[in-house]
């Protein structure tokens, strides 16, 4: 069964330092894709980032990165530069392939608080 | 960009009446739309995949009664709570698939029910 693990409920960072928030997936798929989306306390989820599993190159997404390590399942974000507006709830996701095709559905994982600190 | 809005974003109502819930891609279509829900201090649970022209996929454990789903338009989406309970109270969120692009969801900002 596909599976998604974040084993962060919480995490501090100074401003302007650099933060890594920890992802790790499992999956029988040759074929998948990893996402992380940012849930500031209104509610809304943005989307940040994508991984294709064929991608050869780490994902860049201006102070987004994403550290795919596909032997190991995991797919880390790294947030470069930390502002105060990037205290928000982070979860990792992935895209579920059915059989016969990818089937879309997004399975997340239980998601890291992040406070920024001043 | 890829906009999707939701409606309403917050609403209360009394136990036992339905609440409608639409979701909208606003600047391209959606074939495929998707509800979640999710309660507090908790991850995003799918409850449904809404695909236009065709009747919703629902999770295990998802009550297709209970949670009507209507995809009419490649833009819109509803959810409808029927018979809302206390228990029902949540926030739901939508997210929409662009065409053709298969991968990324972007999401509503969320409609936050509460029945009293």
């Amino acid at each position: 069964a596909q599976k998604i693990t974040q084993t962060q409920p919480g995490m501090f960072v100074q401003e302007k330092e650099a933060v890594t928030l920890d992802c790790t997936y499992d999956t029988s798929d040759p074929s998948y894709g990893l996402f992380w989306y940012k849930q500031p306390s209104s509610g809304e989820m943005i989307f940040l980032i994508y991984q294709g599993s064929y991608d050869q190159q780490n994902a860049t997404e201006g102070r987004y990165s994403l550290n795919f390590q596909k032997a190991r399942k995991s797919a880390n974000l790294v947030i470069s530069a930390s502002q105060l507006g990037d205290s928000a709830m982070y979860f990792c996701a992935m895209r579920e392939s059915g059989y016969g095709g990818a089937t879309n559905k997004l399975i997340f994982g239980t998601g890291t608080l992040l406070a920024v600190q001043p | 960009g890829a906009v999707v809005s939701q409606h309403p974003s917050r609403v209360i109502c009394k136990s036992g009446t339905s609440v409608k819930i639409e979701c909208r891609s606003l600047d391209f279509q959606a074939t495929t739309m998707f509800w979640y829900r999710q309660f507090p201090k908790q991850s995003l649970m799918l409850m449904a995949t809404s695909n236009e022209g065709s009747k919703a996929t629902y999770e295990q454990g998802v009550e297709k009664d209970k949670f009507l789903i209507n995809h009419a338009s490649l833009t819109l989406s509803t959810l409808t709570v029927t018979s809302a309970h206390p228990e029902d109270s949540s926030f739901y969120i939508c997210s929409a698939r662009r065409d053709p692009e298969a991968d990324t969801q972007y999401f509503g900002p969320g409609t936050r029910l509460t029945v009293l």
